[in-house]
């Protein structure tokens, strides 16, 4: 198991409310990442955050947005969720560096009805 | 367009028999290369990572994986085949520090 940790494990949403989703990263990674896993797909880069800056973003619309805090410790907030919003949401941590590899939580499955 | 192929859904092996779950990639400049493995209701583990260096990688649980910048792959592999190793296997691709691609995975069944 890793050190990553995300809540809560499932959430039920309407169409159009908001959800916050949590990360809390392994010991000594200062970098978090997010990731949108639909079912039977890979995992989409949603975005990147490294010392509480976000710096890398994938091909996701702004109701998508983040924070990581002093800790390390991160959220993904989604903003007028929609029914293709559903998915398994993974955050994973890593050192700084495009060449270290991440550590995955085990993911929050959100469901939008 | 920056992507990851993973041309197989399904690879099916015996156990004992040699694996190859296989990966291309079309990325510019020189990316970084992973495989992650992902159990059922679990989040995705790391296996091994080509940066640099040897074109064979060697990572966890016996896998290893060849890196050939000619061709755009990296192909996993094991010589001998569990039961175990049973799981979805997820190439993926940094080109940068600020992007990451996943393949959109292999489902590798062992049979006994």
């Amino acid at each position: 198991e890793t050190g990553v940790t995300q809540s809560p494990t499932h959430l039920i949403k309407t169409r159009g409310q908001q959800v916050t989703l949590r990360c809390s990263s392994q010991s000594g990674h200062n970098t978090v990442s997010w990731y949108q896993q639909a079912l039977g797909q890979g995992p989409q880069f949603i975005f990147q955050y490294y010392r509480e800056e976000e710096n890398g973003r994938g091909n996701f619309p702004p109701r998508f947005s983040g924070l990581q805090f002093p800790n390390y410790s991160s959220e993904l907030n989604v903003n007028a969720l929609e029914l293709d919003d559903s998915a398994l949401y993974l955050c994973a941590s890593s050192l700084g560096g495009a060449g270290y590899e991440q550590y995955f939580g085990p993911g929050t499955r959100l469901t939008v009805t | 367009a920056q992507s990851v192929a993973q041309p197989e859904d399904q690879v099916n092996v015996a156990e004992g028999n040699p694996l190859t779950v296989k990966c291309t990639y079309s990325v510019s400049g020189n990316p970084y290369l992973f495989w992650y493995v992902q159990y059922p209701n679990r989040g995705l583990q790391f296996l091994l990572k080509y940066i640099t260096g040897d074109n064979l990688v060697k990572g966890s649980y016996g896998f290893e994986a060849e890196f050939n910048k000619s061709q755009t792959s990296f192909h996993l592999k094991k010589p001998s085949a569990l039961v175990s190793d049973s799981a979805l296997y997820f190439c993926a691709v940094r080109p940068n520090n600020n992007d990451m691609r996943f393949g959109a995975g292999t489902r590798l069944t062992v049979k006994p």
